[in-house]
Protein backbone atom coordinates (compact mmCIF):
# COMPACT_ATOMS: atom_id res chain seq x y z
CA UNK A 1 0.00 0.00 0.00
CA UNK A 2 1.79 2.65 -1.23
CA UNK A 3 0.21 5.68 0.64
CA UNK A 4 2.46 8.25 -1.31
CA UNK A 5 2.77 8.14 -4.75
CA UNK A 6 5.19 10.53 -7.16
CA UNK A 7 3.75 9.38 -11.01
CA UNK A 8 6.11 11.02 -12.71
CA UNK A 9 9.57 9.54 -12.68
CA UNK A 10 10.97 12.10 -14.38
CA UNK A 11 10.85 15.88 -15.77
CA UNK A 12 12.97 17.94 -17.74
CA UNK A 13 13.11 21.55 -17.42
CA UNK A 14 14.99 24.32 -19.26
CA UNK A 15 16.73 26.63 -17.00
CA UNK A 16 14.98 29.99 -15.73
CA UNK A 17 11.67 28.14 -15.93
CA UNK A 18 9.50 26.61 -13.64
CA UNK A 19 9.59 23.16 -12.29
CA UNK A 20 6.37 21.29 -11.16
CA UNK A 21 6.86 18.11 -9.12
CA UNK A 22 3.50 16.31 -7.24
CA UNK A 23 2.91 14.33 -4.70
CA UNK A 24 -0.53 12.10 -4.41
CA UNK A 25 -1.04 10.66 -0.55
CA UNK A 26 -3.68 8.63 0.23
CA UNK A 27 -4.29 8.84 3.96
CA UNK A 28 -5.34 12.03 5.46
CA UNK A 29 -4.40 11.63 8.91
CA UNK A 30 -1.12 13.48 8.90
CA UNK A 31 0.30 16.54 10.51
CA UNK A 32 2.54 17.36 7.49
CA UNK A 33 4.56 16.81 4.54
CA UNK A 34 8.14 17.21 3.48
CA UNK A 35 10.48 17.41 0.28
CA UNK A 36 13.88 16.01 -0.09
CA UNK A 37 16.48 16.70 -2.51
CA UNK A 38 18.93 13.48 -3.59
CA UNK A 39 22.63 14.27 -5.99
CA UNK A 40 23.36 11.03 -6.43
CA UNK A 41 25.95 9.22 -4.78
CA UNK A 42 24.46 11.17 -1.92
CA UNK A 43 21.93 10.52 0.66
CA UNK A 44 18.73 12.66 0.46
CA UNK A 45 18.99 16.51 2.24
CA UNK A 46 15.72 18.42 3.68
CA UNK A 47 14.61 20.53 1.23
CA UNK A 48 11.22 22.16 2.33
CA UNK A 49 8.12 21.05 4.10
CA UNK A 50 4.64 22.20 4.44
CA UNK A 51 1.90 21.35 7.67
CA UNK A 52 -1.66 20.81 6.58
CA UNK A 53 -3.16 23.96 8.41
CA UNK A 54 -1.58 25.73 5.61
CA UNK A 55 -1.81 25.16 1.73
CA UNK A 56 1.35 27.35 0.72
CA UNK A 57 4.69 27.59 2.07
CA UNK A 58 8.05 29.19 0.66
CA UNK A 59 11.22 29.89 0.83
CA UNK A 60 13.09 31.57 -2.37
CA UNK A 61 12.91 29.70 -5.16
CA UNK A 62 10.96 26.76 -3.74
CA UNK A 63 7.55 26.64 -3.20
CA UNK A 64 5.06 23.80 -2.23
CA UNK A 65 1.32 23.57 -2.31
CA UNK A 66 -1.01 22.15 -0.52
CA UNK A 67 -4.47 21.04 -1.67
CA UNK A 68 -6.32 18.88 0.74
CA UNK A 69 -9.30 17.84 -1.08
CA UNK A 70 -7.69 16.48 -3.82
CA UNK A 71 -4.85 14.87 -1.07
CA UNK A 72 -2.28 16.23 -3.73
CA UNK A 73 1.20 18.55 -3.26
CA UNK A 74 3.50 19.75 -5.50
CA UNK A 75 6.64 21.54 -5.18
CA UNK A 76 7.12 24.65 -7.64
CA UNK A 77 10.61 25.72 -8.27
CA UNK A 78 11.38 29.49 -10.36
CA UNK A 79 13.68 29.76 -11.63
CA UNK A 80 14.71 26.69 -12.50
CA UNK A 81 18.81 25.91 -12.01
CA UNK A 82 20.99 23.48 -13.47
CA UNK A 83 22.24 23.05 -9.81
CA UNK A 84 18.48 21.88 -9.00
CA UNK A 85 18.90 18.66 -11.28
CA UNK A 86 18.43 15.82 -8.59
CA UNK A 87 16.02 13.50 -7.28
CA UNK A 88 13.27 14.85 -5.25
CA UNK A 89 11.10 12.84 -3.16
CA UNK A 90 8.33 13.75 -0.64
CA UNK A 91 7.32 12.09 2.33
CA UNK A 92 4.44 12.08 4.82
CA UNK A 93 5.76 13.17 8.07
CA UNK A 94 5.66 11.16 10.84
CA UNK A 95 5.14 7.89 8.72
CA UNK A 96 8.32 7.80 7.29
CA UNK A 97 6.80 7.07 4.00
CA UNK A 98 8.51 8.16 1.12
CA UNK A 99 7.60 8.69 -2.61
CA UNK A 100 9.72 7.01 -5.60
CA UNK A 101 10.94 10.34 -6.43
CA UNK A 102 11.53 12.21 -9.49
CA UNK A 103 14.44 12.77 -10.98
CA UNK A 104 14.28 16.39 -12.59
CA UNK A 105 17.09 17.51 -14.90
CA UNK A 106 17.27 21.25 -15.75
CA UNK A 107 18.88 21.92 -19.21
CA UNK A 108 21.24 25.12 -19.37
CA UNK B 1 32.37 17.21 9.58
CA UNK B 2 30.00 14.26 8.15
CA UNK B 3 26.66 14.73 10.37
CA UNK B 4 25.63 11.11 9.65
CA UNK B 5 28.63 9.06 8.52
CA UNK B 6 28.23 5.61 7.36
CA UNK B 7 30.70 2.80 6.31
CA UNK B 8 31.42 0.59 3.71
CA UNK B 9 30.12 3.20 1.03
CA UNK B 10 30.63 0.10 -1.43
CA UNK B 11 30.23 -3.31 -0.62
CA UNK B 12 30.69 -6.18 -3.04
CA UNK B 13 30.14 -9.76 -1.62
CA UNK B 14 29.26 -13.04 -2.69
CA UNK B 15 25.85 -14.96 -1.54
CA UNK B 16 25.52 -16.74 1.54
CA UNK B 17 28.34 -14.39 2.99
CA UNK B 18 27.77 -12.26 6.20
CA UNK B 19 28.23 -8.45 6.17
CA UNK B 20 27.50 -5.44 8.74
CA UNK B 21 27.24 -1.77 7.55
CA UNK B 22 28.13 0.75 10.61
CA UNK B 23 26.39 4.36 11.28
CA UNK B 24 27.24 6.89 12.85
CA UNK B 25 26.01 10.45 13.95
CA UNK B 26 27.03 13.71 15.43
CA UNK B 27 24.14 15.50 15.64
CA UNK B 28 23.04 14.69 19.19
CA UNK B 29 20.17 13.43 17.85
CA UNK B 30 18.39 10.90 19.69
CA UNK B 31 16.55 8.86 16.87
CA UNK B 32 18.40 6.70 14.21
CA UNK B 33 16.98 4.90 11.03
CA UNK B 34 18.07 2.46 8.09
CA UNK B 35 16.09 3.11 4.66
CA UNK B 36 16.63 0.42 2.12
CA UNK B 37 16.36 2.87 -1.93
CA UNK B 38 15.44 -0.79 -3.54
CA UNK B 39 16.20 -1.53 -7.71
CA UNK B 40 12.76 0.86 -8.47
CA UNK B 41 14.37 3.99 -6.52
CA UNK B 42 11.22 3.21 -3.33
CA UNK B 43 13.17 4.55 -0.02
CA UNK B 44 11.64 2.40 2.26
CA UNK B 45 12.40 1.94 6.13
CA UNK B 46 13.72 -0.96 7.71
CA UNK B 47 14.38 0.00 11.41
CA UNK B 48 13.58 3.09 13.45
CA UNK B 49 15.56 2.94 17.08
CA UNK B 50 14.95 5.68 19.33
CA UNK B 51 17.49 5.81 22.50
CA UNK B 52 18.98 2.69 21.86
CA UNK B 53 15.07 0.67 21.67
CA UNK B 54 13.76 -0.67 18.35
CA UNK B 55 10.46 1.00 17.63
CA UNK B 56 9.99 0.68 14.28
CA UNK B 57 10.44 -3.19 12.70
CA UNK B 58 8.74 -2.84 9.12
CA UNK B 59 8.56 -6.53 7.31
CA UNK B 60 12.19 -7.27 6.96
CA UNK B 61 13.87 -10.71 6.82
CA UNK B 62 15.20 -11.97 10.43
CA UNK B 63 18.61 -11.74 8.52
CA UNK B 64 18.67 -8.37 9.39
CA UNK B 65 19.36 -7.52 12.61
CA UNK B 66 20.03 -3.78 13.66
CA UNK B 67 22.45 -2.77 16.97
CA UNK B 68 22.21 -0.22 18.39
CA UNK B 69 25.24 -0.09 21.07
CA UNK B 70 24.48 3.96 21.85
CA UNK B 71 22.57 6.55 20.53
CA UNK B 72 24.90 8.05 18.04
CA UNK B 73 25.44 4.34 16.62
CA UNK B 74 23.23 1.89 14.79
CA UNK B 75 24.75 -1.00 12.81
CA UNK B 76 23.09 -3.25 10.10
CA UNK B 77 24.35 -6.63 10.14
CA UNK B 78 22.69 -8.79 7.34
CA UNK B 79 23.33 -13.01 7.58
CA UNK B 80 23.22 -15.48 4.57
CA UNK B 81 23.26 -12.31 1.83
CA UNK B 82 21.23 -13.06 -1.17
CA UNK B 83 20.51 -11.67 -4.50
CA UNK B 84 17.67 -8.93 -3.44
CA UNK B 85 19.45 -8.03 -0.64
CA UNK B 86 21.37 -5.58 -3.75
CA UNK B 87 19.89 -2.49 -3.18
CA UNK B 88 21.42 1.07 -1.56
CA UNK B 89 21.33 1.35 2.51
CA UNK B 90 21.36 4.45 4.13
CA UNK B 91 20.98 5.01 7.76
CA UNK B 92 19.34 8.40 9.02
CA UNK B 93 19.07 10.38 12.27
CA UNK B 94 16.15 12.34 13.48
CA UNK B 95 15.60 14.54 16.99
CA UNK B 96 12.81 13.54 19.06
CA UNK B 97 9.27 12.37 17.85
CA UNK B 98 8.70 10.82 14.40
CA UNK B 99 7.70 13.33 12.01
CA UNK B 100 11.15 15.84 12.53
CA UNK B 101 13.54 16.30 9.82
CA UNK B 102 15.44 13.70 8.83
CA UNK B 103 19.13 13.99 8.13
CA UNK B 104 20.82 10.76 5.95
CA UNK B 105 23.92 9.78 5.28
CA UNK B 106 25.52 9.01 1.94
CA UNK B 107 24.33 5.11 1.69
CA UNK B 108 26.00 2.18 1.22
CA UNK B 109 25.89 0.66 -1.86
CA UNK B 110 25.97 -3.27 -1.56
CA UNK B 111 25.90 -5.32 -4.38
CA UNK B 112 25.74 -9.55 -3.83
CA UNK B 113 27.00 -11.87 -6.43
Amino acid sequence: DQQVKQNSPSLSVQEGRISILNCDYTNSMFDYFLWYKKYPAEGPTFLISISSIKDKNEDGRFTVFLNKSAKHLSLHIVPSQPGDSAVYFCEKGGKLIFGQGTELSVKP
Amino acid sequence: DTAVSQTPKYLVTQMGNDKSIKCEQNLGHDTMYWYKQDSKKFLKIMFSYNNKELIINETVPNRFSPKSPDKAHLNLHINSLELGDSAVYFCASSQGELGNTIYFGEGSWLTVV
